[in-house]
């Protein structure tokens, strides 16, 4: 089931600390995407990326940061900022070719604040 | 803003009954919509986007722009279609807004 990996699948951190989250695809896809999932709540999106060396903002990017030095990995990191960061965390991959394009999605992590 | 609205969290049905799963979007363009699927312990994945107008595993879906609904429909739901349903709006560049999801039940 390939394609697209995060890392870790369990992600327990004390208050206060930094955390980063890993994905990774092997798909050749240009875009990477970051959602958060919470009961009730859908898919909200923290950030994306069209390319390497760039990303946007969703639509709950604060608390949050990325990076893209990679074509094949875009990681999340969750600040202290981040005022309720328990929550499951979706990562997604799709090309950049003209019209929409489908999203593929990792495993998700499952982040818990102690 | 668009805005995607879903608004069952759950469905609950005998096998073998009628399934529809109502969705409806806020956009002010021209609009794409899809609906992903998250079975147990499997990942989303995309079950069908309007413009295509197949229909996978049964279900279909019409895009009624007078509406502005996006409803997935099944004839006769089966046991195997229980999960978790995701209505999607493309908000350019091929982000998504998902609305807040329906789990639907089919009982034996």
């Amino acid at each position: 089931d390939g394609g697209i990996t995060q890392s870790p699948k369990y992600l327990f951190r004390k208050e206060g600390q930094n955390v980063t989250l890993s994905c990774e695809q092997n798909l050749n896809h240009d875009a990477m995407y970051w959602y958060r999932q919470d009961p009730g709540q859908g898919l909200r999106l923290i950030y994306y990326s069209q390319i390497v060396n760039d990303f946007q903002k969703g639509d709950i990017a604060e608390g949050y940061s990325v990076s893209r030095e990679k074509k094949e990995s875009f990681p999340l990191t969750v600040t202290s900022a981040q005022k309720n960061p328990t929550a499951f965390y979706l990562c997604a991959s799709s090309t950049t070719d003209a019209g929409y394009n489908e999203q593929f999605f990792g495993p998700g992590t499952r982040l818990t604040v102690l | 803003a668009q805005r995607v609205t879903q608004p069952e969290k759950l469905l609950s049905v005998f096998k073998g009954a009628p399934v529809e799963l109502k969705c409806n979007y806020s956009y002010s363009g021209s609009p794409e919509l899809f609906w992903y699927v998250q079975y147990s312990r499997q990942r989303l994945q995309l079950l069908l986007r309007h413009i295509s107008r197949e229909s996978i595993k049964g279900f279909t879906a019409d895009l009624n722009k007078g509406e502005t609904s996006f409803h997935l429909k099944k004839p006769f739901a089966q046991e195997e279609d229980s999960a978790m349903y995701y209505c999607a709006l493309n908000s350019g560049y091929s982000t998504l807004t998902f609305g807040k999801g329906t789990m639907l039940l089919v009982s034996p």
